[in-house]
């Protein structure tokens, strides 16, 4: 049973703050994992992660995977009220029987006070 | 560009009846997933597949059937609606087999309340 943990469950901080945001993940035959971000309505996706150590970067958002140690982060600095939502991570079966299985964890909600 | 398109949007049931969900993707993905989303239990994975003809459960299927058909349709199934089947369904799909990964692309959603 592949399993993605995210924490925490919740954050609230304010505008300016830098927020981690983690997601640890146990799966046969790793693929990708993904970052989204929902907002009251589908997921949109921030990033794909494939190789450890390889930061991926986008604005103020930046995400890195550690393959060894089974998790990833996700880095948001200088947040605005804008950031506030939900934020996803998943993990893609490679090879093997369920390949193709894309699991989500339970999401950790965000909130950014002005 | 469509992408991925759900339908309908929303539906009310009356506990008992039976409905089909559409997903129709037009990007020639080999993987689609239905999933459903309540109130603090993120996206869990109904059912999925990944090719035309091929289907396999997820974490939450009982209740539930589907078929691929076609590459570019997966419907979702329920034959007799409860109300514990009240939920928010995404549709996503990804990969091709053009050798490259993409991410899931989601659906807009469909929000059924079952009475």
């Amino acid at each position: 049973e592949d399993k993605v943990v995210q924490s925490p469950l919740s954050l609230v901080v304010h505008e300016g703050d830098t927020v981690t945001l983690n997601c640890s993940y146990e799966v046969t035959n790793f693929r990708s994992l993904l970052w989204y971000k929902q907002e009251k309505k589908a997921p949109t996706f921030l990033f794909m992660l494939t190789s450890s150590g390889i930061e991926k970067k986008s604005g103020r958002l930046s995400s890195i995977l550690d393959k060894k140690e089974l998790f990833s982060i996700l880095n948001i600095t200088a947040t605005q009220t804008g950031d506030s939502a939900v934020y996803l991570c998943a993990v893609v079966r490679a090879g093997g029987t369920s390949y193709g299985k894309l699991t989500f964890g339970q999401g950790t909600i965000l909130t950014v006070h002005p | 560009n469509a992408g991925v398109t759900q339908t309908p949007k929303f539906r009310v049931l009356k506990t008992g009846q039976s409905m089909t969900l559409l997903c129709a993707q037009d990007m020639n993905h080999e993987y689609m997933y239905w999933y459903r989303q309540d109130p603090g239990m993120g996206l869990r994975l109904i059912h999925y597949s990944v090719g035309e003809g091929t289907t396999a459960k997820g974490e939450v299927p009982d209740g539930y059937n589907v078929s691929r058909l076609k590459k570019q349709n997966f419907l979702l199934g329920l034959e007799s609606a409860a109300p514990s089947q009240t939920s928010v369904y995404f549709c996503a799909s990804s990969y091709s087999r053009q050798g490259w990964d993409t991410e899931a692309f989601f659906g807009q959603g469909t929000r059924l309340t079952v009475v």
